[in-house]
């Protein structure tokens, strides 16, 4: 089962710009995370944001989080080549700790 | 954090035939998972797995078709029985930590 939706589906960007990601779910949660996977190869842990909290940076990436709207957004500034991959976002449910379940990805092409 | 090694790490097997997906964590966890990841696609929770009790399998996966096993703290096992074409893809076993999930490297698995 998901979750959820993300948008876009797919992404388009020059190297330089920004890219914002979405996603929404539609039971209450614990917290939401992002992954990165890169083609044909293993998930990255990117960042993760607890219920009780509105917004998290690390490095380049900010992630917000709306629990009224259930809704939270990724966004990569000053995007470069090798962040050309599939993003995940995962939410762990209020209703069972520790399982998480992913959306269905936004695939983002960074054009150099 | 959490080292899971799994094996195979790919098969190509025959339609009709079995595949067990064996895995192991380097420490002493309550919950392992399994997700399924179609080419293209999203990962998709199969099932959780306790230990000591039957797993618990998400909407659309029935035991008879992927059995789990989980005999002690750090190992499970997933079979993927009576394969056919349409179950080709990346079978993924995972443990939760504190701040992330932690995921195994992945069985690729083709059904010919």
């Amino acid at each position: 089962s998901q979750q959820g939706e993300e948008d876009p589906q797919a992404l388009s960007i020059q190297e330089g710009e920004n890219a914002t990601m979405n996603c929404s779910y539609k039971t209450s949660i614990n917290n939401l995370q992002w992954y990165r996977q890169n083609s044909g190869r293993g998930l990255v842990h990117l960042i993760l944001i607890r219920s009780n909290e509105r917004e998290k940076h690390s490095g380049r990436l900010r992630v917000t989080l709306d629990t009224s709207k259930k809704s939270s957004s990724l966004l990569i500034t000053a995007s470069r080549a090798a962040d050309t991959a599939s993003y995940f976002c995962a939410t762990e449910l209020k209703t069972s700790y520790d399982k998480v379940i992913f959306g269905p990805g936004t695939s983002l092409s960074v054009i150099p | 954090s959490a080292v899971i090694s799994q094996k195979p790490s790919r098969d190509i097997c025959q339609r009709g035939t079995s595949l067990t997906i064996q895995c192991q964590v380097d420490s002493q966890v309550t919950m392992m998972f399994w997700y399924r990841q179609q080419p293209g696609q999203s990962l998709t929770l199969i099932a959780t797995a306790n230990q000591g009790s039957e797993a618990t399998y998400e909407s659309g996966f029935v035991i008879d078709k992927f059995p789990i096993s989980r005999p002690n703290l750090t190992f499970s096992t997933l079979t993927v029985s009576n394969m056919s074409p349409e179950d080709s893809s990346i079978y993924l076993c995972s443990v939760r930590g504190r701040t992330e999930a932690f995921f195994g490297q992945g069985t690729r698995l083709t059904v010919v």
